[in-house]
C-alpha cells in the first residue's frame, strides 16, 4: 500500500542551527502538507503545498520556515536557526485532490537542546 | 474563531464495549476527518465524510451538518483500537489544511 515516508524519525539539534525535515509524499498526489505537534498540544497546519508553490501558511509558519520539493519526489521542510519552542512532532501529509483522504507520514519528532 | 471541540477528553472502557467519541464544529465545513494516532504518534486517517454515514469494520462515522456534529463509533472495543482519536475540519475555502480538535484518548482494558 503506497505510503508517506518521512525522514529522520528524530532529530536532536542545537538551538540556533538549520534542521531539514524530509517527506516523500505519494507519488500520484498533487497536494502536500505540514503540520506540526508540541508535546501535549493538539495537531497545527503549518502550510500547504500545491503545484510548486505555498498555496496556504498559518501564522506559525513565519520567515524561520521554508518549503520546497527540490525534485519531484522529495517534500522538504526547512526550519532556519531553531529555537527550543520548535521542539515538536512534524508531520508530512498528502492528497490527491482538495477533496479526497490525506495521508500522513509517521512523523519526525525534532527535539532542540 | 474556528474551532474544534471533542468530548470526552479521555474514555477508559472494557473490552467489548460500544464507544462513542463525539466532535463539534462552529461554523460550516467542507469535510471532517476521524484520524487516529498511535502511541508512537503515528496518524492514520480513518475516515473523511461531508454527509451521512460511513462505516469500517468495526468503525462507524457519522455527521449532522446543521447541528455542526460528527460522532465516532467503535463496536465491541478491543484493546489494540487504544490510541488518541482525533476530530479535524477543512472550513469552507481553505486549500485544504485541517483544523484539528485535542483528541480523545482511549484506553480499552482487556
Amino acid at each position: 500500500e503506497p505510503e508517506v515516508t518521512q525522514t529522520p524519525s528524530h532529530q536532536v539539534t542545537q538551538m540556533g542551527q538549520e534542521v531539514i525535515l524530509r517527506c516523500v509524499p505519494i507519488s500520484n498526489h498533487l497536494y502536500f502538507y505540514w503540520y506540526r505537534q508540541i508535546l501535549g498540544q493538539k495537531v497545527e497546519f503549518l502550510v500547504s503545498f500545491y503545484n510548486n508553490e505555498i498555496s496556504e501558511k498559518s501564522e506559525i509558519f513565519d520567515d524561520q520556515f521554508s518549503v520546497e520539493r527540490p525534485d519531484g519526489s522529495n517534500f522538504t521542510l526547512k526550519i532556519r536557526s531553531t529555537k527550543l519552542e520548535d521542539s515538536a512532532m512534524y508531520f508530512c501529509a498528502s492528497r490527491t485532490t482538495q477533496g479526497t483522504e490525506a495521508f500522513f507520514g509517521q512523523g519526525t519528532r525534532l527535539t532542540v537542546v | 474563531k474556528n474551532e474544534v471541540e471533542q468530548s470526552p477528553q479521555n474514555l477508559t472502557a472494557q473490552e467489548g464495549e460500544f464507544i462513542t467519541i463525539n466532535c463539534s464544529y462552529s461554523v460550516g465545513i467542507s469535510a471532517l476527518h476521524w484520524l487516529q494516532q498511535h502511541p508512537g504518534g503515528g496518524i492514520v486517517s480513518l475516515f473523511m465524510l461531508s454527509s451521512g454515514k460511513k462505516k469500517h469494520g468495526r468503525l462507524i462515522a457519522t455527521i449532522n451538518i446543521q447541528e455542526k456534529h460528527s460522532s465516532l463509533h467503535i463496536t465491541a472495543s478491543h484493546p489494540r483500537d487504544s490510541a488518541v482519536y482525533i476530530c479535524a475540519v477543512n472550513y469552507g475555502g481553505s486549500q485544504g489544511n485541517l483544523i484539528f480538535g485535542k483528541g480523545t484518548k482511549l484506553s480499552v482494558k482487556p
